[in-house]
């Protein structure tokens, strides 16, 4: 079975500090590919990242970073010095053999003046 | 270029009527999917095409639902009749395969059944 996890429902935290958004993963396939996407209140999907499993390597873009690893099966994100604008709720998804995206139940991230 | 599009953005309508939203992929891509995200049941697969063949269909909700893609370039989700349960909101998205499927999502149709 394949399913995704983010354990933290809400967030909470005031600008400019860093937060972690925590996903675990499940999946008997050998290749798979690990998302995120940023949901703001305006309701639209936003991809940010793909991860491919064969590529352990840490991603760096601006502020965002990606900290993937295949031993504990998680695929954490972290926002540096977060901003208003990140106030979103943000999914990460795992696509398996059969072509479609499994959302985890995400993540709601409220950042604070 | 343009993202997908769909129409409406908004739809109201009354218990038992008919319901066809509609779903134009970026083009060139060779993947359609369609979603559907509830506060209790959060972002699940209805239904997806690959170069316009169903392939998956098992997240349909039952009969009622149907999905149609006649070309690449559009498809059409179809509701009949329309029950309070299904107000959600729906999104479509579209993939390349040879981009690693990345999925590029619609804005969404904001369905209320009354």
């Amino acid at each position: 079975a394949q399913k995704v996890t983010q354990a933290q429902t809400e967030i909470s935290v005031v600008e400019k500090e860093d937060v972690t958004l925590d996903c675990v993963y499940e999946t008997r396939d050998t290749t798979y590919y690990l998302f995120w996407y940023k949901q703001p209140p305006s309701g639209e999907l936003v991809f940010l990242i793909r991860r491919n499993s064969f590529d352990e390597q840490n991603e760096i873009s601006g502020r965002y970073s990606w900290n993937f690893q295949k031993s504990t099966s998680s695929f954490n994100f972290t926002i540096t010095a977060s901003q208003v604008v990140d106030s979103a709720v943000y999914f990460c998804a795992l696509r398996g053999s059969q072509g479609n995206l499994i959302f985890g139940k995400g993540t709601k991230l409220s950042v604070k003046p | 270029d343009a993202g997908v599009i769909q129409s409406p953005r908004h739809e109201v309508t009354e218990m038992g009527q008919e319901v066809t939203l509609r779903c134009k992929p970026i083009s060139g891509h060779d993947y359609l999917f369609w979603y559907r995200q509830t506060m209790m049941r959060g972002l699940e697969l209805l239904i997806y095409f690959n170069n316009n063949v169903p392939i998956d269909d098992s997240g349909m909700p039952e009969d009622r639902f149907s999905a149609k893609m006649p070309n690449a370039s559009f498809s059409t989700l179809k509701i009949q009749p329309s029950e309070p349960r299904d107000s959600a909101v729906y999104f479509c998205a579209s993939s390349l395969r040879n981009r690693n499927y990345e999925q590029y999502f619609g804005p969404g149709t904001r369905l209320t059944v009354t």
